[in-house]
């Protein structure tokens, strides 16, 4: 069974801009979670979607943001991006039941 | 803010030594997650421990639901070069599972 895959897995950006990252879960998993992952703040949760619906999001301000599609896959955009968003954005996907959650390999944003 | 903590922060081991890291919390968790993190790679997961002192093995690792359900513990017997990495526990927020929260993680070198 094929793992999370996420795209781009590098990306560079001006501040300002705005980015759009892709994540498509295992198959069969309907829920996508994803998170920001900075030396100095360590993994922090983002926001979780299931049926296309987000169900919890974590403290980060409304400039993040993301939706999922009616095949689970899910993307997350950044607006106006600042220097501080420059992270390692993770997506995890897990079935409903077990807390297990799986992740992809990331993407790493750089802003410049 | 991360309501994981974990030691110790790092560990640097002879090739063959035996490895104890732990993870603690003010509040009980009713699920232990732990992963390994290479670099430039998303978490994956190692062990899942879902009931209060269980302790389950996966080859050469070994992790322990502590009995308070404020605590749990992972070990890593007979050290090779490829255990290199950062291991991170984690636990479910919510009753949902759906949101994650990360200790922030024990670094591990091995010298061969």
């Amino acid at each position: 069974k094929a793992g999370v895959t996420q795209t781009p897995r590098y990306l560079i950006k001006t501040r300002g801009q705005q980015v759009t990252l892709s994540c498509s879960p295992i198959s069969g998993h309907r829920s996508v979670s994803w998170y920001q992952q900075t030396p100095g703040q360590g993994l922090q949760f983002l926001f979780e979607y299931f049926s296309e619906t987000q169900r919890n999001k974590g403290n980060f301000p409304g400039r993040f943001s993301g939706r999922q599609f009616s095949n689970s896959r899910s993307e997350m955009n950044v607006s106006t991006l600042e220097l501080g968003d420059s992270a390692l954005y993770l997506c995890a996907s897990r079935r409903i039941g077990p807390y297990e959650q799986y992740f992809g390999p990331g993407t790493r944003l750089t802003v410049t | 803010g991360q309501q994981l903590n974990q030691s110790p922060q790092s560990m640097f081991i002879q090739e063959g030594e035996d490895v104890s890291m732990n993870c603690t919390s003010s509040s009980i968790f009713n699920t232990w997650l732990w992963y390994k993190q290479d670099p430039g790679e998303g978490p994956v997961l190692l062990i899942a421990l879902y009931k209060a002192g269980e302790l389950t093995s996966n080859g050469r690792l070994t992790a322990q639901f502590g009995i308070t359900r404020k605590d749990s513990f992972l070990n890593i017997s007979a050290s090779i070069p490829s255990d290199v990495g950062i291991y991170f526990c984690a636990g479910p927020l919510n009753n949902a599972g759906n949101m994650l929260t990360f200790g922030g993680g024990t670094r591990l070198m091995v010298k061969p």
